[in-house]
């Protein structure tokens, strides 16, 4: 059964600074990964994605996340933080054989940005 | 504007007192599903449905119904709700259920004392 294991529960970043959030996935057959966002009291949002084109993917509001099979991870990147970007954070994998109605969500990664 | 609406947002209940929260989404979308969401365990799928009147169980099922009758319309019913299900519950949306893409509704926090 496919399944993310998101590393950091919680990141903290100063506003310009660099964003790297951890993603590791498990998965039987070739995977479909996400990033998704969840700002406070709204519903979550699709960042971007990945579904076997090319590795380095690039999303909304200038995050990308590279795919990266001999390691098993999709990183969450931006070169540079906004204080916009404090959010919760889903990184979600769905094995192609199931179907994208089988997706299954990470246990989040918390932002803090900082002035 | 192409939205899902959650109503109630917010609801403080009882245990075993019957509660439906509404999901619709004006998109045209075929396929909706539900999630609840807990601290420290992510998104966990409940139901979803890949069209109306095609409906199948998720990971949590337990203690939820839902339905399918329109195309717009995916409720979640809880007929004799229970603490363990307190929780915030999502209703997403997709165009089919390949495309990746789920559109969510804002979430209804529901709580049973």
């Amino acid at each position: 059964a496919q399944s993310v294991t998101q590393l950091d529960s919680h990141v903290s970043v100063s506003e310009g600074t660099p964003v790297l959030l951890r993603c590791n996935y498990s998965s039987s057959y070739s995977p479909s990964l996400f990033w998704y966002v969840q700002h406070p009291n709204k519903g979550l949002q699709l960042l971007l994605k990945y579904t076997s084109a090319a590795t380095l993917v690039k999303g909304i509001n200038g995050f990308e996340a590279e795919f990266k099979k001999s390691e098993t991870s999709f990183h969450l990147t931006k070169p540079s933080a906004h204080m916009s970007d404090a959010a919760e954070y889903f990184c979600v994998v769905s094995d192609q054989n199931t179907g994208f109605q089988k997706l299954v969500f990470g246990t989040g990664t918390r932002l803090l940005v900082s002035p | 504007e192409a939205q899902v609406t959650q109503n109630p947002r917010y609801l403080i209940t009882v245990t075993g007192k019957k509660l439906t929260v509404t999901c619709s989404q004006n998109m045209n979308h075929e396929y909706m599903s539900w999630y609840r969401q807990d601290p420290g365990l992510g998104l966990r799928q409940i139901y979803y449905s890949m069209n109306v009147e095609v409906t199948d169980k998720g990971d949590v099922p337990e203690g939820y119904k839902v339905s399918r009758k329109e195309k717009r319309n995916f409720p979640l019913i809880l007929e004799s709700p229970s603490p363990n299900q307190t929780s915030l519950y999502f209703c997403a949306s997709s165009l089919g259920w390949d495309t990746g893409e789920l559109f969510f509704g804002e979430g209804s926090r529901l709580t049973v004392l």
